[in-house]
């Protein structure tokens, strides 16, 4: 079990350029979670996976925003012409799914995104 | 919103004290758990308690779980100062599908 792995660890960039995350989830888990998160503040749930399926985006969720799994391994998660609100850290979490949720998810140590 | 919220906000206390942070959320839920955050880092899952039960441990951490009241509490037993992080209640929707973190308790455990 290596865990999951986020890549990069901390992204600057300019307001309106597009940036992508990735995901590598722990190889058996077929859930995968994004998430973002501000200074002290919650995880704010973003979309999941099960597999390669997108099941679910908040309504939050900006259409700037996508994510992708292809082949239901890892996942990167597109931000098209960032703004200043979209500074926060993306946290990656998977868990296996047996059905009911009783599982707890295990975090990456995200990707800090900072706008300049 | 359905995210949860923590109490206090911030804790401070001596080494060997023990630690308690309530959270208090609005849905029903089909569980609910506890995690730990050190600056920087991802989460880290603590304990899981289901909406059936009440009260659950394991080690130093007590979790109860009152859902008449819509709300828990984590107690950790004689604190150390490796115990100094942010911790979140997260509460599981019926469907199993989604979290909902609270706004986290920020513990200072004082060596």
């Amino acid at each position: 079990d290596t865990g999951v792995s986020q890549n990069p660890r901390h992204k600057i960039t300019k307001r309106g350029q597009n940036v992508t995350f990735r995901c590598d989830p722990i190889s058996e888990h077929n859930r995968l979670y994004w998430y973002r998160q501000t200074l002290g503040q919650g995880p704010e749930f973003l979309t999941y996976f099960q597999n390669e399926a997108q099941l679910e985006k908040s309504r939050l969720l900006s259409d700037r925003f996508s994510a992708e799994r292809p082949k239901g391994s890892f996942s990167t998660l597109e931000i098209q012409r960032t703004e200043q609100g979209d500074s926060a850290m993306y946290l990656c979490a998977s868990s296996p799914w047996t059905g009911g949720g009783n599982q707890p998810q295990h975090f990456g140590d995200g990707t800090r995104l900072s706008i300049l | 919103s359905q995210q949860g919220e923590e109490d206090p906000q911030a804790l401070s206390i001596q080494e060997g004290e023990n630690a308690t942070m309530n959270c208090s959320y609005k849905t029903s839920i089909n569980n609910l758990q506890w995690y730990r955050q050190n600056s920087g880092r991802g989460l880290v899952h603590l304990i899981l308690i289901r909406s059936n039960e009440r009260e659950k441990h394991s080690g130093r951490l007590r979790v109860t779980l009152d859902t008449s009241k819509k709300s828990s509490s984590l107690l950790i037993t004689a604190s150390r100062a490796a115990d100094t992080a942010s911790y979140f209640c997260a509460t599981v929707t019926n469907t199993g599908n989604q979290f909902y973190f609270g706004t986290g308790t920020s513990l200072t455990v004082i060596p």
